[in-house]
Formats: C-alpha cells, sequence, structure tokens
C-alpha cells in the first residue's frame, strides 16, 4: 500500500460541473497539502492543513475548497472551474508543519481536464 | 524577490555523468531539496542539504554553497532510469517552500 493515494487519477469535467479529488496517507503524518503543477512550472502551494487545522491558503480562487475532516484525509472540492485550471493536483504529507528538515511526501496525483 | 533558477532541460549519455545547476535567491534560508519525478509518477525526495559541502548517497551527490546561492545534483553511472525531472526547492526563513520549474533529464543509449 502506497503511503499518499490520490482519486481519482484522471479527472475530465465541465466548467459548470461540480468535482471532488480525494487524498489519503497512511503515514502518520500531521501535515497535508495541496499542490498545483502545470507543465514547465514550479509546483504552487495552494493548501496546508496541520493537526486538521487549515494553516495557508495561498490565494487560491474560492472555486477550490479545501476540506479535512482528520489527519489521514484531504479533499479538494472543485466547482465551476476554468480551462486554465487544468493541471496536475498532487497531495503531499509531511510529519509536521515545518518544512526545515521534513521530507514531503506526494501522492501520484490527479490529472485534471477543464473542459 | 523569491527565484529558483534550473535549466529546463538536459540531455547525457547512458553511463556518463551529469550535473545539474541550481541557483536561488531567497528571504532566508533553512535548506535545499531534491526531488526526482518521472513522468506521471510522484516527486520522490533525493536529498536534503543545510550546510555547505557535498552529501553523497550512491549515485547520486548533492552540493551547496550558501554564500553563492547555488548547488547541484550530481548523477554517476547514468541509467536509462535517471531519466526523469529533478526538482530544487528551497526552504525559507518562515518555512515556506519555494520550488524551481525541475529539469527534464534524457538519457540517451
Amino acid at each position: 500500500e502506497t503511503g499518499v493515494t490520490q482519486t481519482p487519477r484522471h479527472l475530465v469535467m465541465g466548467m459548470t460541473n461540480k468535482k471532488s479529488l480525494k487524498c489519503e496517507q497512511h503515514l502518520g503524518h500531521n501535515a497535508m497539502y495541496w499542490y498545483k503543477q502545470s507543465a514547465k512550472k514550479p509546483l504552487e502551494l495552494m493548501f496546508v492543513y496541520n493537526f486538521k487545522e487549515q494553516t495557508e491558503n495561498n490565494s487560491v480562487p474560492s472555486r477550490f475548497s479545501p476540506e479535512c475532516p482528520n489527519s489521514s484525509h484531504l479533499f479538494l472540492h472543485l466547482h465551476t472551474l476554468q480551462p486554465e485550471d487544468s493541471a496536475l493536483y498532487l497531495c503531499a504529507s509531511s510529519q509536521d508543519r515545518d518544512q526545515n528538515t521534513g521530507e514531503l511526501f506526494f501522492g501520484e496525483g490527479s490529472r485534471l481536464t477543464v473542459l | 524577490g523569491q527565484n529558483i533558477d534550473q535549466p529546463t532541460e538536459m540531455t547525457a549519455t547512458e553511463g556518463a555523468i551529469v550535473q545539474i545547476n541550481c541557483t536561488y535567491q531567497t528571504s532566508g534560508f533553512n535548506g535545499l531539496f531534491w526531488y526526482q519525478q518521472h513522468a506521471g509518477e510522484a516527486p520522490t525526495f533525493l536529498s536534503y542539504n543545510v550546510l555547505d559541502g557535498l552529501e553523497e548517497k550512491g549515485r547520486f551527490s548533492s552540493f551547496l554553497s550558501r554564500s553563492k546561492g547555488y548547488s547541484y545534483l550530481l548523477l554517476k553511472e547514468l541509467q536509462m532510469k535517471d531519466s526523469a525531472s529533478y526538482l530544487c526547492a528551497v526552504t525559507e526563513s518562515n518555512y515556506q517552500l519555494i520550488w524551481g520549474a525541475g529539469t527534464k533529464l534524457i538519457i540517451k543509449p
């Protein structure tokens, strides 16, 4: 069983749809993250949760809504997205929010295409 | 401002050595990471440097010079499976992680 699991791996949706991405980590970590990865661009941090509390929201549009019901699960709810939101969405976890010495463990990502 | 620069793409030959450079300008420094990402897969941790010098781990080594804002990842005895993107990331003084755009490494037989 992989450490960080994301579903679905691929998602195609229209601009008026509502969908959700799911992430689950089996590593006993306390911090979880959502990143956006677009081709030839740096990873963009979207949201950070530490001990189930949201600690960062990097100016992400409200059409992206995170949810963290417990320290093992993280969701990203999507609604009325735009074509430019098409990207790979990566979930990651670390022992705690202090990224100084804590490496990140990534899931394989959810490839999102918005039509 | 914050900036991390690394080459977009590099090509090397199987069995050879390749050095991938990373330069950074950040608000403080608390360490530098290298990650490997194969196409369609998750990024995976390769190395972490917080002090100046060379850290060796098997065929991979990572070097850091804090005064120059510079790091490199050295891959020896290249194998076809080393074809991947290599991501450089720096932890700033507020523990925010700043990422480079990644270097796509192509290994040819």
